[in-house]
């Protein structure tokens, strides 16, 4: 079964300062997709940035960016230039086509004025 | 564009009674589903639907039941509601994934959640 695991709970980062968070993932399939969520607290999730698995050039989104690492099964998330709004859970997520997203465990990220 | 919305935003049980989660999208998404989010657990899969009158367990699909009569309602109920049902219930939608190409079909959209407390 496919597994969806972010080793940080916690992270921190000063702000206008650069963080990255780490995902890693178990599959053994070739074609899927993987996504990074925000949730604020205001509890709406939002997508982030995504990414398919059959495209080597790493997804970039403004000051968010993805480090796609397939053979390692690893997508962890660059936040450039952090933002005090950027503070929020941030969660992972994994989905093969006509399937179902699985996600991780989140990671909440804390912006220190 | 209202996108998903749940339906109530709060409610509190007493243990045993019974409630229905109503999630509607007007974005004619084939798919949808229901998470329940736990501090340290991250979203949980409960259900999910791939289409109009057809549903699928999750995860965690114990003590609770769904339907899908109509392709942008999707209900959620609790038969008999446990103290350990207590949590944050996310109602989610999405295209139907054609392939590869189709990586927009495979993006959620969420509800704003619903906070259920059963005592």
């Amino acid at each position: 079964a496919q597994t969806v695991t972010q080793s940080q709970p916690e992270m921190s980062v000063q702000e206008a300062e650069t963080v990255t968070l780490s995902c890693t993932y178990d599959t053994s399939e070739s074609d899927y997709y993987l996504f990074w969520y925000k949730q604020p607290p205001s509890r709406q999730m939002i997508l982030v940035i995504r990414q398919e698995a059959y495209k080597q050039q790493n997804a970039t989104e403004n000051r968010f960016s993805v480090n796609f690492q397939k053979a390692a099964k690893s997508f962890s998330l660059k936040i450039s230039d952090s933002q005090l709004g950027d503070a929020a859970m941030y969660f992972c997520a994994y989905k093969r086509p006509y399937d179902k997203v699985i996600f991780g465990p989140g990671t909440s990220l804390s912006v220190i004025p | 564009n209202a996108g998903v919305t749940q339906t109530p935003k709060f409610r509190v049980l007493k243990t045993g009674q019974s409630m229905t989660l109503l999630c509607a999208q007007d974005m004619n998404h084939e798919y949808m589903y229901w998470y329940r989010q736990d501090p340290g657990m991250g979203l949980r899969l409960i259900h999910y639907s791939v289409g109009e009158g057809t549903t699928a367990k999750g995860e965690v699909p114990d003590g609770y039941n769904v339907s899908r009569l109509k392709k942008q309602n999707f209900l959620l109920g609790l038969e008999s509601a446990a103290p350990s049902q207590t949590s944050v219930y996310f109602c989610a939608s999405s295209e139907f994934g054609l392939g590869t190409g189709e990586l927009r079909a495979n993006v959620l959209t969420f509800g704003a959640g619903s906070r259920l407390t059963v005592l």
